[in-house]
């Protein structure tokens, strides 16, 4: 079984251009997560989906940012314009549920780099 | 503001020797997780703590979980070149299903 796919896996761009990473989470997993790793640092959470609802997009910068499920399947997360400390590592997971001690399976990540 | 936060950030070690690491909060955790995460991978689950006391072994790898589940620890016993990496505590907080909030991190480094 095909885990949680992202792509693309690097991005290099110029500060203020847009940018977007998708990602495919297991098929089942109905919750799905955005994170935001700094290098040798924890993931960050950004926002989470239940189904195509997102239930905590509390740590999500909206002025900037933007995301998505569709269907309550495959989502995207955008950036629009892009800034130089959006250099990181984003992570996108799902699980089965949201109940807690739920195993979340991740994807390799983006790698993006603002020049 | 829940942080779970983890000592030490950087340990380098010789093949063979035992380390511990720890994750601390203030906060009670309904659950609390550990991943490894290697160079340009996603983090992966090791084990999920649930019960104050709770302790689990994953061959070399022993995990505990306070009694309190506010804090938990991880040892590696005759560590191995190939447990180098990224070793992530992650919390449930309390009545809110889904959430989980990461340590900053141990990146350990096993040498030959």
């Amino acid at each position: 079984e095909a885990g949680v796919v992202q792509s693309p896996r690097y991005k290099i761009i110029e500060k203020k251009q847009p940018v977007a990473f998708w990602c495919n989470p297991i098929s089942g997993h109905n919750t799905l997560y955005w994170y935001r790793q700094n290098l040798g640092q924890g993931p960050e959470l950004l926002i989470r989906y239940e189904n195509e609802e997102a239930v905590d997009d509390s740590q999500l910068p909206k002025d900037r940012f933007s995301a998505e499920r569709l269907k309550g399947v495959d989502s995207t997360l955008k950036i629009q314009p892009a800034e130089l400390g959006d250099s990181a590592v984003y992570l996108c997971a799902s699980s089965l549920s949201g109940a807690a001690g739920t195993e979340a399976f991740f994807g390799q990540g983006t790698r993006l780099t603002v020049v | 503001t829940q942080l779970l936060k983890q000592s030490p950030q950087f340990l380098s070690i010789q093949e063979g020797e035992n380390l511990t690491v720890y994750c601390n909060s203030s906060s009670v955790f309904s659950s609390l997780q550990w991943y490894r995460q290697e160079p340009g991978e996603g983090p992966v689950l090791l084990v999920t703590v649930v019960t104050g006391g709770e302790v689990k072994k994953l061959k070399r790898l022993t995990f505990q979980f306070g009694d309190a589940r506010k804090d938990s620890s991880l040892h590696i016993t005759a560590a191995q070149t190939g447990d180098t990496g990224l070793y992530l505590c992650a919390g449930a907080p309390l009545g809110n299903t889904g959430k989980l909030i990461f340590g900053q991190g141990t990146t350990l480094q096993v040498k030959p």
